[in-house]
């Protein structure tokens, strides 16, 4: 079966402990994504990867970091979180991206509290 | 960037046809339209996308006038399984801005 997948999907944590969300993929996509989403101010992206070790930042990279050494994975590291980054985090994929076109399939989303 | 407009909120009642308008004044020529649809606490699922005339597939139709400055995201028959929040996304190419949506409410 075609999917996205995340890891953890809940996770409660502490400010300045170092956590990291697993996203992989199993349909080759090149394209991979990461989005945060709040209430009021919908999806926002993150970061996003069009190949192994091709990473650009999106709308809100602050206190992030990505890595993209293999095709399938693409996880998202918070080296210092804070409580700000309270959030449902959505990890994406697509086999295309040029000019918006292809499908992005999401995954089912980690909700990450930062006490 | 192309920005897009779209009403926050629209009600319909189970079995009616639902329009859902979306403005993108600055499309870009090459981009494409496309719509997601999302259930609370789930990640957003792609509907339909397209880039000039009409689109349609088995759950909606995409409806892009010729100047492409706008697109109307067209639902048949809607159920209340269609209570969702629906997006649309115009080319931006990598970097993927979803704006606010639509937040579609059907009434039984």
């Amino acid at each position: 079966e075609a999917q996205v997948t995340q890891n953890p999907r809940y996770l409660i944590t502490v400010t300045g402990k170092k956590l990291t969300v697993t996203c992989s993929q199993n349909m080759n996509h090149e394209y991979m994504s990461w989005y945060r989403q709040d209430p009021g101010l919908g999806l926002r992206q993150i970061y996003y990867s069009m190949n192994v070790e091709v990473t650009d930042k999106g709308d809100v990279p602050e206190g992030y970091k990505v890595s993209r050494k293999e095709k399938r994975n693409f996880p998202l590291i918070l080296e210092s979180p804070s409580p700000n980054q309270t959030s449902l985090y959505f990890c994406a994929s697509s086999s295309t991206w040029a000019s918006g076109s292809g499908e992005q399939y999401f995954g089912p989303g980690t909700r990450l509290t930062v006490t | 960037l192309a920005k897009t407009t779209q009403p926050i909120s629209m009600d319909s009642y189970e079995g009616q046809e639902v329009n859902i308008t979306c403005s993108h004044n600055n499309i870009a020529t090459n981009d494409y339209i496309t719509w997601y649809q999302q259930f609370p606490s789930q990640g957003p699922r792609f509907i339909i996308q397209g880039y000039k005339t009409k689109v349609t597939n088995e759950v909606a139709s995409l409806f892009i006038p010729a100047d492409r400055k706008s697109s109307t995201l067209s639902l048949p028959r809607v159920s209340l399984s269609d209570t969702a929040v629906y997006y649309c996304l115009v080319g931006e190419g990598q970097n993927f801005v979803f704006g606010p949506g639509t937040r579609l409410s059907v009434l039984p």
